[in-house]
């Protein structure tokens, strides 16, 4: 089974509409992430989480929220969808010793 | 702030030739370099990394060398093969100056034909 694993793994929705990214791991870590990748401007920080109870904003945290339920699980919602949130959406964890981030498989996400 | 710059793709290659992609980078004190790899439909995974300078990270016959006077980390591999067809990121981490987040360059992507 994967270390990292997302659902779903693709979505299509309207603008104005809510939903939800999962994101579990079974590595353990602590730290845990959510980017977005758009073509030619590699990958951009959302928001990251050093633990349950520490969650960050990254670089374009504007449009969307995380909640961390659980060491194992943190999820990425966009409150009212709009078209230029249409990208490849990325959850990763870290293993804080060896500075490591474990991705997994992505979301494509296609808003209209 | 920090910053990671890497050529700009796509580097298309014939298989057998000589790799180089090239990495610079701008941080405060003594940050970490990574070379990650995307393959085809997939995330992200590490190819290599270094901690300090002149440190050499290598793996699957890619090497890369921290080298703090010039601030780059350049991708380098001496026969690639179609398998090694994906995008290549630089990134850096600088937790000892506070910042605990991974900066990635733009990627480059990298096509082997036989």
């Amino acid at each position: 089974d994967a270390d990292v694993t997302q659902t779903p793994r693709n979505r299509i929705t309207k603008t104005g509409k809510r939903i939800m990214l999962e994101c579990s791991q079974t590595k353990g870590h602590d730290r845990m992430y959510w980017y977005r990748q758009d073509p030619g401007l590699g990958l951009r920080l959302i928001y990251y989480s050093f633990d349950v109870k520490d969650i960050n904003k990254g670089e374009i945290s504007d449009g969307y929220s995380v909640s961390r339920q659980a060491q194992a699980k943190f999820s990425l919602s966009l409150e009212s969808a709009i078209p230029n949130q249409t990208a490849l959406y990325f959850c990763a964890t870290e293993d804080r010793v060896s500075e490591t981030q474990y991705f997994g498989p992505g979301t494509r996400l296609l808003v209209l | 702030g920090n910053s990671v710059t890497q050529m700009e793709g796509p580097v298309t290659l014939s298989e057998e030739a000589f790799l180089t992609i090239n990495c610079t980078y701008t941080a405060t004190g003594y940050p970490s370099l990574f070379w990650y790899v995307q393959y085809p439909g997939e995330g992200l995974q590490l190819l290599l990394k270094a901690t300090k300078a002149d440190d050499k990270g290598s793996n699957k016959g890619f090497e890369a060398t921290y080298r703090k006077e010039t601030t780059s980390f350049h991708l380098e591999k001496g026969s690639v093969q179609v398998s090694d067809s994906a995008v290549y990121f630089c990134a850096l981490s600088n937790s000892g100056a506070g910042s605990y987040q991974l900066t990635f360059g733009k990627g480059t992507k990298l096509s082997v034909i036989p």
